[in-house]
C-alpha cells in the first residue's frame, strides 16, 4: 500500500500557538520521510525530513515526531506565526528501479494562522 | 527561487489542441518528474525520468507524452486532453545518489482544458 494518510485537511491556529499535523503509512518499504511547504502560486519547497532509525528532528521552529512501530510522523510547528499559513504535505520516499527515487504525498493541510 | 523553471505558467487549451510544457532545471541534477497537483488531491506523480532515461510511468493516459532531451530540460505533451486534465502540474528535480533525496520543485503550470 503506497498511501501516506494525511490530517487534518484544514487548521487554524493562533499565532504563538502550536500547530501539530499528523501523518500515518503502510508500507515498510518507506525509507526517507520529508515535509513539504506550499505558498499559494509557489511550488512545494522541502521544510524538514526524517529517516526512520531517528525518533525525533527538530530544526528551528519545525520539529518532525516519529514512531517507527505506529508507521505514524507528525510536524510540530511551535510558536507559530501568520507567515507559517500554508498547505503542507507530509511525503514518503523509496527506491524506484535505477537510482531515482519516488515520493508518495499525503493529501495535505491548509494552515492558517491568526494573527 | 528553487533552480527550476517552468513555462508557461497558465495555459488555457481547448480539447482538440496540442500544447506542451517545459521544465528546465539549473541545480545539476540528474532526475526530473514531472507531477499533476489537483485540489484536495495528494500530489500525484506522472513521469519519472533518472539519467535521460525514463525509469517511471504511473499508468497516465497516453494524450500526455514527456520528453527529456537532456538532463537539464523536460518536456510535457499534451494532446486531445479533458476537461478533468485541469490541474497544476509540477516539475521537480533532484540528484540520485544524494544522501537527502530531496526534490527540488518549480512554480508549476496551471492548466485549464476548456
Amino acid at each position: 500500500q503506497q498511501q501516506v494518510k494525511q490530517s487534518p485537511q484544514s487548521l487554524i491556529v493562533q499565532k504563538g500557538g502550536i500547530s501539530i499535523i499528523n501523518c500515518a503509512y503502510e508500507n515498510t518499504a518507506f525509507d526517507y520521510f520529508p515535509w513539504y511547504q506550499q505558498f499559494p502560486g509557489k511550488g512545494p519547497a522541502l521544510l524538514i525530513a526524517i529517516r526512520p532509525d531517528v525518533s525525533e528532528k527538530k530544526e528551528g521552529r519545525f520539529t518532525i515526531s516519529f514512531n517507527k512501530s505506529a508507521k505514524q510522523f507528525s510536524l510540530h510547528i511551535m510558536d507559530s506565526q501568520p507567515g507559517d499559513s500554508a498547505t503542507y504535505f507530509c511525503a514518503a520516499a523509496w527506491a524506484l528501479s535505477g537510482s531515482a527515487r519516488q515520493l508518495t504525498f499525503g493529501s495535505g493541510t491548509q494552515l492558517t494562522v491568526l494573527p | 527561487e528553487t533552480g527550476v523553471t517552468q513555462t508557461p505558467r497558465h495555459l488555457v487549451m481547448g480539447m482538440t489542441n496540442k500544447k506542451s510544457l517545459k521544465c528546465e532545471q539549473h541545480l545539476g541534477h540528474n532526475a526530473m518528474y514531472w507531477y499533476k497537483q489537483s485540489a484536495k488531491k495528494p500530489l500525484e506523480l506522472m513521469f519519472v525520468y533518472s539519467l535521460e532515461e525514463r525509469v517511471e510511468n504511473n499508468s497516465v493516459p497516453s494524450r500526455f507524452s514527456p520528453e527529456c532531451p537532456n538532463s537539464s530540460h523536460l518536456f510535457l505533451h499534451l494532446h486531445t486532453l479533458q476537461p478533468e486534465d485541469s490541474a497544476l502540474y509540477l516539475c521537480a528535480s533532484s540528484q540520485t545518489g544524494s544522501p537527502s533525496y530531496e526534490q527540488y520543485f518549480g512554480p508549476g503550470t496551471r492548466l485549464t482544458v476548456t
